[in-house]
């Protein structure tokens, strides 16, 4: 029963490909973020959607485009990759924004590597 | 803006002895504060938060906390270290005046030799 999940777990493709991750929670949670975790480890959020509505986007290229069909998915689109995309994605959710004692729940991470 | 560091990039401990990872932050509100461990090829797991209350908070696999608003620091803290801590730990706090973004800290990697 895990509570989010992401496909695919690896993902590996050539630069210039257009890309997609998907990701589902099952906890019930209205809010749902997408991270980079880089080679160092650094983890960075990069968007974040609050029953459907986009509220964060951080600084993140064009090529990035977030798309939640509902509170329950959060999928990533990414077009044009490049070398410097290849990274360590993870989705993760949390209860109603409000409650700022909610803690994130992280998938299992998608690994990105771009040739 | 909010933000977290974590002053040290590895912390290295002998197993049965106290360990401690630090964590200081800045925000402008009320800080809502937590701590997540990472094992390899997994998401992170949430291990505890401070809210409001006792300034000492207890989490899972016996790891503590200690919140100082005068020091704005939260180190984690445990009294008997086991290998299977060994682990990357992030501290991160979350602003819900910032849309309830978390910002993470850089991680320290914690190793428990035996």
């Amino acid at each position: 029963d895990t509570a989010v999940s992401q496909t695919p777990k690896y993902l590996v493709t050539q630069m210039g490909n257009d890309k997609s991750i998907k990701c589902e929670q099952n906890l019930g949670h209205d809010t749902m973020y997408w991270y980079k975790q880089d080679s160092k480890k650094f983890l960075k959020i990069m968007f974040s959607y609050n029953n459907k509505e986009l509220i964060i986007n951080e600084t993140v290229p064009n090529r990035f485009s977030p798309k939640s069909p509902d509170k329950a998915h959060l999928n990533l689109h990414i077009n044009s990759l490049e070398l410097g995309d290849s990274a360590v994605y993870f989705c993760a959710s949390s209860q109603t924004l409000g409650q700022g004692n909610s803690p994130l729940h992280f998938g299992n991470g998608t690994r990105l590597t771009v040739t | 803006a909010q933000s977290v560091a974590q002053p040290e990039d590895q912390v290295n401990v002998a197993e049965g002895n106290p360990l401690t990872v630090k964590c200081t932050y800045s925000v402008s509100g009320n800080p809502y504060l937590f701590w997540y461990v990472q094992y390899p090829n997994r998401g992170l797991q949430f291990l505890l938060k401070y809210i409001t209350g006792d300034n000492l908070v207890k989490g899972s696999y016996g790891f503590e906390a200690e919140f100082n608003k005068s020091q704005t620091s939260f180190h984690l803290k445990k009294p008997s270290a086991l290998v299977s801590d060994s682990a990357l730990y992030f501290c991160a706090v979350r602003d819900e005046t910032n849309a309830g973004k978390s910002t993470f800290g850089d991680g320290t990697t914690l190793t428990v030799k035996p």
